[in-house]
């Protein structure tokens, strides 16, 4: 079945302790991307990816990091994670980048 | 970078009667655009998108969506609504380097 996953779909931690977010896709889509989502600001986009080891900042890149090593992986990494961080994060894969995005089921995460 | 508003955080309608809801845009130029639908506990899931091939534009679901140049506008409607339509709906915009800026969203939720 074509799909993103998200893991960890449910995470609680506390500020400082960092954190990685894996993104998978089986699609062999080159566009993938994140998101974090607040309520009533919709879904703002952290960063974006391209193809493998072409990365690029979104709207809200501060605080977060990724990667692209390989092109079915996305991983989000927050170094030192903030009670602002708290969010629901959706990953996003596309064929290219002006195509239908195709979304994961989302992490939701708690910064204490 | 274009960006996109969505008038009416909330919707209610009776079951049966006509979903409006509505979308503007920034840009004088006709952007790609999309609506997505997010059910409880859910992704975003595609519902239709415009590049600029055909004005009135058929999505899943019975729902449609018209672009107007005239008034920056892309809003989508369903005939006649159904419980099952219950869920927040998302107006997104593609943005050069391929970034996709959403609305704030609009929850609707359907009356018996």
């Amino acid at each position: 079945e074509a799909q993103v996953t998200q893991n960890p779909r449910y995470l609680i931690t506390v500020t400082g302790k960092k954190l990685t977010v894996t993104c998978s896709q089986n699609m062999n889509h080159e566009y993938m991307s994140w998101y974090r989502q607040d309520p009533g600001l919709g879904l703002r986009q952290i960063y974006y990816s391209m193809n493998v080891e072409v990365t690029d900042k979104g709207d809200v890149p501060e605080g977060y990091k990724v990667s692209r090593k390989e092109k079915r992986n996305f991983p989000l990494i927050l170094e030192s994670p903030s009670p602002n961080q708290t969010s629901l994060y959706f990953c996003a894969s596309s064929p290219h980048g002006q195509d239908t995005q195709y979304f994961g089921p989302g992490t939701r995460l708690t910064v204490l | 970078a274009q960006s996109v508003t969505q008038l009416g955080s909330h919707v209610s309608v009776s079951e049966g009667a006509l979903v409006l809801l509505r979308c503007n845009y920034s840009s004088s130029v006709p952007p790609y655009l999309f609506w997505y639908v997010q059910y409880p506990n859910q992704g975003l899931q595609l519902l239709l998108k415009y590049t600029s091939a055909a004005t009135l534009v058929k999505g899943i679901n019975g729902f449609e969506a018209e672009f107007k140049k005239s008034e920056t506008s892309f809003h989508l409607t369903k005939p006649s609504a159904h419980m099952s339509d219950a869920a927040e709906y998302f107006c997104a915009v593609l943005n050069a380097g391929n970034m996709l800026t959403f609305g704030g969203g609009t929850r609707l939720m359907v009356k018996p």
